[in-house]
């Protein structure tokens, strides 16, 4: 069974470098096909893919490109996300997912509980 | 980007079959997969790859359509169906439609 935990700061201010992990269980980065994602939701309001490191390829949403960094440590079973220059407009419940292939396809088949992050001064 | 349009809202009665429509801004052939959030929970995956039921899922829910159209159908809704669905393309960059909000009356 997989599981996924994401850990954050909870609230940062205006400009600040938001830093994420998800802690994974029942599977691993070493395994070929394996890959994990960072998606975001605002409250009340639809999903994001933000960032996906699938082996050694990073892959990010082109609009948010510039301020993601996505990484692994593979021996903690971790996933890492930074998102520097935060901004209110970011405030948001931030998961971890896993998108195994499903027959080829790669739906996000486990999700995490989703850790809030608001942005304020 | 892909973009993917849903109708923002549904309500049906307890028994009735309802589908829930996702149109892509692009083919994204059968790469379309649909998810159900409560409040308060994470997105739950109930169909991948166009028409394909995830395990676990009661087979009230099927999806179909390839291209540019995509139906999920509920048939027949229970109270406890009561939820936003969404549906998400991985033709190319993930990107998710608005969301459906269903209500039971």
């Amino acid at each position: 069974q997989v599981t996924l935990k994401e850990s954050g700061p909870g609230m940062l201010q205006p400009s600040q470098t938001l830093s994420l992990t998800c802690t994974f269980s029942g599977t691993s980065l070493s395994t070929s096909n394996m890959g994990l994602s960072w998606l975001r939701q605002p409250s009340g309001k639809g999903l994001e893919w933000l960032a996906s490191i699938w082996n050694n390829d990073n892959y990010y949403n082109p609009s948010l490109r510039s301020r993601l960094t996505i990484s692994k440590e593979t021996s903690k079973n971790q996933v890492l996300l930074k998102f520097t220059s935060m901004e209110p407009a970011d405030t948001a419940t931030y998961y971890c997912a896993w998108d195994p292939p499903y027959d080829g396809y790669y739906p996000f088949a486990y999700w995490g509980q989703g850790t809030l992050v608001t942005v304020s001064s | 980007d892909t973009v993917l349009t849903q109708s923002p809202a549904l309500a049906v009665s307890p028994g009735e079959r309802v589908t829930i429509s996702c149109r892509a801004s692009e083919s994204v052939s059968t790469r379309m997969h649909w998810y159900q959030q409560k409040p308060g929970q994470q997105p739950k995956l109930l169909i991948y790859g166009a028409s394909n039921l995830e395990s676990g899922v009661p087979a009230r829910f099927s999806g179909s359509g390839s291209g540019t159209d995509f139906t999920l159908t509920i048939d027949p809704v229970e109270a406890n169906d009561t939820a936003t669905y969404f549906c998400q393309q991985s033709w190319n960059d993930p990107t998710f439609g608005s969301g459906t909000k269903l209500e039971i009356k």
